[in-house]
């Protein structure tokens, strides 16, 4: 599996936009890209997944460049409820074959003050 | 929605102890992930089952083991239970072997004393 890398840490305040970049220079011809959120003891949450270009769901937004080797979680106006860790997932979600993991790495703590 | 349910949320075990977690997977769903998180840790990936086979395995100590069974309900065994086995297990389940949009439980919180 490709392996990512984040920042450790984020701030921000409410009302702004955050982007958190992922790179995954590794990353495969199949590898999707996989965003997941997690407040504390809670489990993960699937928040955006992409291929190439740019995904947006009513959550957030997620940019991808040519080259696939980094990501770009972007959340609008985040709000103090948006404190969480930011994981950042690559791997093969599409094609078939007998690989059956999601790895999390180290995931960003973003913290948003009022 | 029906989401993952894992049971027991909590667990107190001493330790040498043997613990069982469950997990019941969104239905429909044929793949389940376990994981393991420690205090500030993030999720370690143990082991995965699709349709009832083990699928991958990760840092699972070889004193866990788990199944899948016949209604895709999925059960974690953890045997000789040491101190630093105490964390939070999740379950996720997912539509397909490889769809990396997983659906996770509110975890069994397991401490050993």
């Amino acid at each position: 599996l490709a392996k990512t890398t984040q920042p450790i840490s984020m701030d921000s305040y409410e009302g702004q936009e955050v982007n958190i970049t992922c790179s995954h220079n590794n990353i495969a011809t199949n590898d999707y890209i996989t965003w997941y959120q997690q407040f504390p003891s809670q489990g993960p949450r699937f928040i955006i997944q992409g291929y190439k270009t740019k995904v947006t769901n009513e959550v957030a937004s997620l940019f991808i460049p040519a080259d696939r080797k980094s990501s770009t979680l972007s959340l609008p106006r985040v709000s103090l409820s948006d404190t969480a860790v930011y994981y950042c997932l690559v791997g093969d979600g599409r094609s078939g074959g007998s690989q059956g993991n999601l790895i999390f790495g180290k995931g960003t703590k973003l913290s948003v003050k009022p | 929605a029906a989401g993952v349910i894992q049971s027991p949320r909590h667990l107190i075990k001493e330790k040498r102890e043997t613990a069982t977690l469950k997990c019941y997977p969104i239905p429909r769903h044929d793949t389940v992930y376990w994981y393991q998180q420690g205090p500030g840790q993030d999720p370690q990936f143990l082991i995965s089952f699709y349709e009832k086979m083990q699928s991958d395995k990760g840092s699972i100590p070889d004193r866990f083991s788990a199944q899948q069974f016949s209604d895709y309900h999925s059960e974690l065994n953890m045997s000789s239970l040491e101190l630093g086995d105490s964390a939070l297990y999740f379950c996720a389940s997912s539509l397909g072997l490889r769809n990396t949009e997983a659906f996770f439980g509110q975890g069994t919180r397991l401490t050993v004393v």
